[in-house]
């Protein structure tokens, strides 16, 4: 069964500094992998995807992502964090046609102090 | 053009009562899938419907269906509420296997 750990619970940083969000996925097949992003009251957005190709992946809002699949991970990275990037911070793997039952993680819960 | 939408917002019922959660998908969306949050838990798959069938299921038990209707909008019905039912229900729409788009959520609350 396809599964999705995120480590960090709970992850601050300095604004301006960079950002690293970890996720290592179970998975028995080539992964299709997600990254969505939580604010307070709003429901779930894509910030990126990854299904095949190149392992690096540019998604919205700055943020970008490595698939390594010799370590099952795909962290999330933003070179400088701004405010309003305080959120919840989903990863997430999906069965073979991308975005069909899809499994997410705990979270990450990222703060951001100036 | 108007996203997911979610009625109600928020919702309170006791235990062993029936609750029915409502999804219109974004326009030109034929499928629908429900996810359940629970607080600190990211969301769990609950099922999906597509052509008015449902055609993937999560691990929940049959106290949850749901019905996909003809202009593709969506039900979420539990019955027999418990106590750990509470959590945001959230609905995504697609087209068919493309990106889904999620709404705001039902936040339930079941006392």
């Amino acid at each position: 069964a396809q599964s999705v750990t995120q480590p960090d619970i709970h992850i601050t940083v300095s604004e301006g500094a960079s950002l690293e969000l970890r996720c290592n996925y179970s998975y028995g097949a080539t992964p299709y992998l997600f990254w969505y992003v939580q604010s307070p009251g709003q429901g779930l957005q894509l910030l990126l995807k990854y299904f095949s190709g190149d392992t690096l992946v540019q998604g919205i809002k700055g943020f970008e992502a490595e698939f390594k699949r010799s370590q099952s991970s795909f962290n999330l990275r933003k070179p400088s964090v701004h405010w309003s990037d305080a959120a919840e911070y989903f990863c997430a793997v999906g069965a073979p046609g991308g975005y069909q039952k899809v499994t997410f993680g705990i979270g990450t819960k990222l703060q951001v102090i100036p | 053009d108007a996203g997911v939408t979610q009625s109600p917002t928020h919702l309170i019922k006791t235990r062993g009562q029936q609750v029915t959660l409502r999804c219109s998908p974004k326009s030109g969306h034929d499928t629908v899938s429900w996810y359940q949050q629970a607080l600190g838990q990211g969301p769990q798959f609950i099922f999906q419907y597509y052509e008015e069938e449902e055609r993937q299921r999560g691990n929940f038990p049959d106290r949850f269906s749901g019905h996909q209707f003809p202009n593709y909008s969506s039900e979420l019905n539990v019955n027999a509420l418990l106590l750990g039912d509470s959590a945001l229900y959230l609905c995504a729409s697609s087209f068919n296997r493309d990106e889904q788009f999620f709404g705001p959520g039902t936040r339930l609350t079941v006392l």
